[in-house]
């Protein structure tokens, strides 16, 4: 069954911090990797979009990498500002028909404290 | 400047009420996506059209139709509306198919559906 699976569900770090989210997923075959921010009351907006054969990809303070053998994301986040608190998701999209599907993690749920 | 809009922002209605929620993308995009977003806050896709055309179906009540008057638009109407249909509805473009290599989904503000 494909899954996307996202820890932690929820987290709490002060402002200058750094953190590390991660992206746990099964689907296959395997076609891209996106991370999304969410801030409250707005639509999701896209942060990274990862292939099969790229390992990091890196927007501003925003740093993905992937490791597709293990089916492993990760989004370290550099130096933390009160405005990146925000839900993170993690989306992974197939290669099993000519559009693919995508595939939902159920966020992480950032709070940077001043 | 917009680039994906929805109206309304916010809709309350009565359980059994017929509603729509109209979506507009002005960056010439050619597939656009109706997502559900619980109060879990889990995004779920129920509908993708690419040039006018159905091409995602999720599993979604036929109580739920779709309609893209143009490539430009695709409303969500929704028939005899239930508690259940409570949520937040976004709808997104992209230039092509969203899921295929780096086609970047724009998402619009959100449409919160309160059903009493």
């Amino acid at each position: 069954k494909n899954q996307v699976e996202q820890s932690p569900q929820s987290l709490i770090i002060l402002e200058g911090k750094n953190c590390t989210l991660q992206c746990n997923y099964t689907v296959s075959p395997f076609s891209n990797l996106r991370w999304y921010k969410q801030d409250t009351g707005r639509g999701p907006v896209s942060l990274t979009i990862m292939t099969f054969s790229e390992n990091t990809k890196s927007n501003g303070r925003y740093t993905a990498t992937l490791d597709a053998d293990t089916k492993q994301s990760s989004l370290h986040i550099t130096a933390s500002q009160l405005s990146d608190s925000a839900s993170y998701i993690c989306v992974v999209s197939d290669r099993g028909s000519t559009l693919g599907r995508l595939y939902f993690g159920r966020g992480t749920q950032l709070t940077v404290w001043p | 400047d917009t680039a994906v809009s929805q109206t309304p922002k916010y809709l309350v209605t009565q359980m059994g009420n017929d509603k729509s929620i109209k979506c507009e993308q002005n960056l010439g995009h050619d597939t656009m996506y109706w997502y559900k977003q619980d109060s879990k806050k889990f995004l779920k896709i129920m509908f993708s059209y690419n040039n006018k055309e159905l091409i995602i179906n999720e599993t979604v009540p036929n109580r739920f139709s779709p309609k893209s008057p143009d490539k430009a638009h695709l409303n969500l109407h929704i028939n005899s509306l239930e508690l259940g249909d409570s949520a937040v509805y976004f709808c997104a473009s992209s230039q092509k198919s969203g899921t295929r290599k780096r086609d970047t989904q724009y998402f619009g503000p959100g449409t919160r559906l309160t059903v009493l």
